[in-house]
């Protein structure tokens, strides 16, 4: 069963500082990877999404990579603040059905 | 609006009424989801639809229903709600699955009592 596991659970920092949020999944033939935030009671929002054949993309403050060889993503957060506390999800196509297989997110908390 | 809609964004129902879960997306995208997220389950897969006419079971599908007469509308129907269906339900779309991003709806919170 393809799994995708999200390390820590839930995550508090002081702002300004830079912070790695830690995606690992089982299936290393994915096709992409997909970074989303949620924010409390509400939908979720596209983060940023990286091809099977890219190694990394960035999004203003965000920068995620992919190492498909050893089943590990990171979301890197330069200069944290309060505004990015939410919850952080990823997840990659992987079903046989086409949907996605979702981590149970980091929650970030940013403190002023 | 372009986008991704869902309706109600909140509803409590009783047991054993129909309840449906509406879903709307304007980019005309071919493949359609329906999600639940409970705690401690995170999202799973309901039902999925690649295009007008064509749909598939998901992970969790026991208990709903869905549909897909138009490209842009994906309802998801609860035929008779139960406690367990208490769940906050997220409706998605893509273009081309494993290509492109996929877009997700606001969401709506059903409350079975």
């Amino acid at each position: 069963k393809q799994e995708v596991t999200q390390i820590p659970a839930a995550l508090s920092v002081p702002e300004g500082e830079n912070l790695v949020l830690n995606c690992s999944f089982t299936d290393s033939a994915i096709y992409n990877l997909q970074w989303f935030r949620q924010d409390p009671g509400k939908g979720l929002t596209s983060l940023l999404l990286i091809q099977s054949s890219q190694r990394e993309q960035t999004s203003g403050r965000l920068n995620a990579s992919l190492d498909k060889s050893s089943g590990r993503s990171t979301l890197y957060i330069a200069a944290s603040q309060p505004g990015d506390s939410a919850t952080y999800l990823c997840a990659h196509y992987g079903g046989s059905q086409g949907n996605l297989i979702f981590g149970k997110g980091t929650k970030l908390s940013v403190k002023p | 609006d372009a986008g991704i809609t869902q309706s109600p964004r909140y509803k409590i129902t009783e047991t054993g009424r129909q309840v449906t879960l509406m879903c709307h997306q304007t980019w005309s995208h071919s493949y359609m989801f329906w999600y639940r997220q409970d705690l401690g389950h995170g999202l799973r897969l309901i039902y999925y639809s690649a295009a007008a006419d064509i749909t598939d079971k998901g992970e969790v599908p026991d208990g709903y229903v869905v549909s897909r007469s138009k490209t842009e509308n994906f309802p998801l129907t609860l035929e008779s709600a139960t406690r367990s269906q208490t769940s906050v339900y997220f409706c998605a779309s893509t273009d081309r699955v494993s290509v492109t991003e996929a877009f997700f709806g606001q969401g709506t919170r059903l409350t079975v009592v």
